[in-house]
């Protein structure tokens, strides 16, 4: 199975920050990754795919970058909404992962 | 917009099975630009991938799991089921319901989740 790490586990930002979370792949994915934001007792929201594609109805405030085995996703201002968990998850490879999740709080 | 809804028993006893549908409204479960699927959390943990069926059928586990699941389509109901046989506490979890778009290769809509303890 691919193994995906995110970076941080956990991160503590105030409103207006710009929020960096990475996800390393174990080996190469092309760019067959998404980002998902979950809120508590809530479902996975999808946010981007293709590692850079932002999905419809998404604040343009969050972006995505990378291939291969190393992507970053960002929120260029944080805003009170986006304090939540975030997941990385690859399809380039069966079965299907998830990344461990990165918690983003209030400072 | 598709919506998607999990549905099943609140409690299931160990070593018994766990039997969950999924019934998708607001778009055909026969469209040929999805497939479906069964993803896991257990409480403050993160989520697991547990299968996935095409509307043909053919179906794909997760090798952890392979064993003790099965998953199926009802096309005339627009549902699809899973089943995890031999249940422990360790199979306790919020289950969600989602779908896959082929064009984007990410699960685009899920269901709510359906949270089912294993005790007796």
């Amino acid at each position: 199975d691919i193994q995906l790490t995110q970076s941080p586990s956990f991160l503590s930002a105030s409103v207006g920050d710009r929020v960096t979370i990475t996800c390393r792949a174990s080996q190469g994915i092309s760019s067959y990754l998404a980002w998902y934001q979950q809120k508590p007792g809530k479902a996975p929201k999808l946010l981007i795919y293709a590692a850079s594609t932002l999905q419809s109805g998404v604040p343009s405030r969050f972006s995505g970058s990378g291939s291969g085995t190393e992507f970053t996703l960002t929120i260029s201002s944080l805003q009170p909404e986006d304090f939540a968990t975030y997941y990385c998850q690859q399809l380039n490879s069966y079965p299907p992962t998830f990344g461990g999740g990165a918690k983003v709080e209030i400072k | 917009q598709v919506q998607l809804q999990e549905s099943g028993p609140g409690l299931v006893k160990p070593s018994q099975t766990l039997s969950l549908t999924c019934t998708v409204s607001g778009g055909s479960i026969s469209s040929g630009s999805y497939y479906w699927s069964w993803i896991r959390q257990p409480a403050g943990k993160g989520l697991e991938w547990i299968g996935r069926i095409y509307t043909s059928g053919n179906t794909n586990y997760n090798p952890s799991l392979k064993s003790r699941v099965t998953i199926s389509v009802d096309t005339s109901k627009n549902q699809f089921s899973l089943k995890l046989s031999s249940v422990t506490a360790a199979d306790t979890a919020v289950y969600y319901c989602a779908s896959v778009n082929y064009d984007i290769l990410a699960f685009d809509y899920w269901g709510q989740g359906t949270l089912v303890p294993v005790s007796s």
